[in-house]
C-alpha cells in the first residue's frame, strides 16, 4: 500500500500571508510529485509538478522536494480568497498517482 | 482544458443494478484512468488502460470492470451496484513520456448514488 500523508487541516491563513503545505509519500520509487487544487464539487486541476530535488517557483507557488526524506512541499505565496480550495498531492510511479486525503485551505480576508 | 467528458454527470440507481460509466477524450492520449473520491479517502485508483485493449487493476477494482475499445472511450461498469460504491468518479487521462511528465488531466466527473 502506497502511503500519502498530507498535513491534517483545514488550515486558515489570513489574506496575504503563506500557506504551507506538506506530504510524505512511502514509496521510494516515486518518480514525479504534482499538485493539484479541487474546489468543491469540482474535478482536480494541476497547480505544478516536480522531480528533481530543490525548489520549483511557478508564480505564487513554490514546490519542494526532499526524495531522501521523502517529502515534499507547497507553499502559496500572497493567499488569495480564491486560493480557498483543497489540495491534493499526488506521487508517481510506473505512471500511476497515489493520493493524499487533502489539505483544505480557507484564506479569510 | 483537456477535452475529457464524462457521461453521466448524475445517477441514482438501486443496489443490484448494473451501471456503465462513459469518460471519453479528444486528445488522443495513451493512458486513461478511473477513480473514485470518498470523504476522508481523496482519490483511489480503481482501474486503468495504457493502450486499447489494455487495461489493468489498480487498488481498489473489486467490484468493477472496465472496457476501452477505441483510444478514445474507457468504460467504467458496476456489474451489480452495491451502496459502497455510492461515490464520484473521474476519469482521467496522460501521455506519458511529453515535457518528461506523466501529468493527469481529470474529466468533471460522476456522481453516482446507489440506493
Amino acid at each position: 500500500q502506497k502511503e500519502v500523508e498530507q498535513n491534517s487541516g483545514p488550515l486558515s491563513v489570513p489574506e496575504g500571508a503563506i500557506a504551507s503545505l506538506n506530504c510524505t509519500y512511502s514509496d521510494r520509487g516515486s518518480q514525479s510529485f504534482f499538485w493539484y487544487r479541487q474546489y468543491s464539487g469540482k474535478s482536480p486541476e494541476l497547480i505544478m509538478f516536480i522531480y528533481s530535488n530543490g525548489d520549483k517557483e511557478d508564480g505564487r507557488f513554490t514546490a519542494q522536494l526532499n526524495k531522501a526524506s521523502q517529502y515534499v512541499s507547497l507553499l502559496i505565496r500572497d493567499s488569495q480568497p480564491s486560493d480557498s480550495a483543497t489540495y491534493l498531492c499526488a506521487p508517481s510511479s510506473n505512471y500511476k498517482l497515489s493520493f493524499g486525503a487533502g489539505t483544505t485551505v480557507t484564506v479569510r480576508a | 482544458d483537456a477535452g475529457i467528458t464524462q457521461s453521466p454527470r448524475h445517477k441514482v440507481t438501486e443496489t443490484g443494478t448494473p451501471v456503465t460509466l462513459r469518460c471519453h477524450q479528444t486528445e488522443n492520449h495513451r493512458y486513461m484512468y478511473w477513480y473514485r473520491q470518498d470523504p476522508g479517502h481523496g482519490l483511489r485508483l480503481i482501474h486503468y488502460s495504457y493502450g486499447v485493449k489494455d487495461t489493468d487493476k489498480g487498488e481498489v477494482s473489486d467490484g468493477y470492470s472496465v472496457s476501452r475499445s477505441k483510444t478514445e472511450d474507457f468504460l467504467l461498469t458496476l456489474e451489480s451496484a452495491t451502496s459502497s460504491q455510492t461515490s464520484v468518479y473521474f476519469c482521467a487521462i496522460s501521455e506519458p513520456g511529453t515535457g518528461r511528465t506523466d501529468t493527469q488531466y481529470f474529466g468533471p466527473g460522476t456522481r453516482l448514488t446507489v440506493l
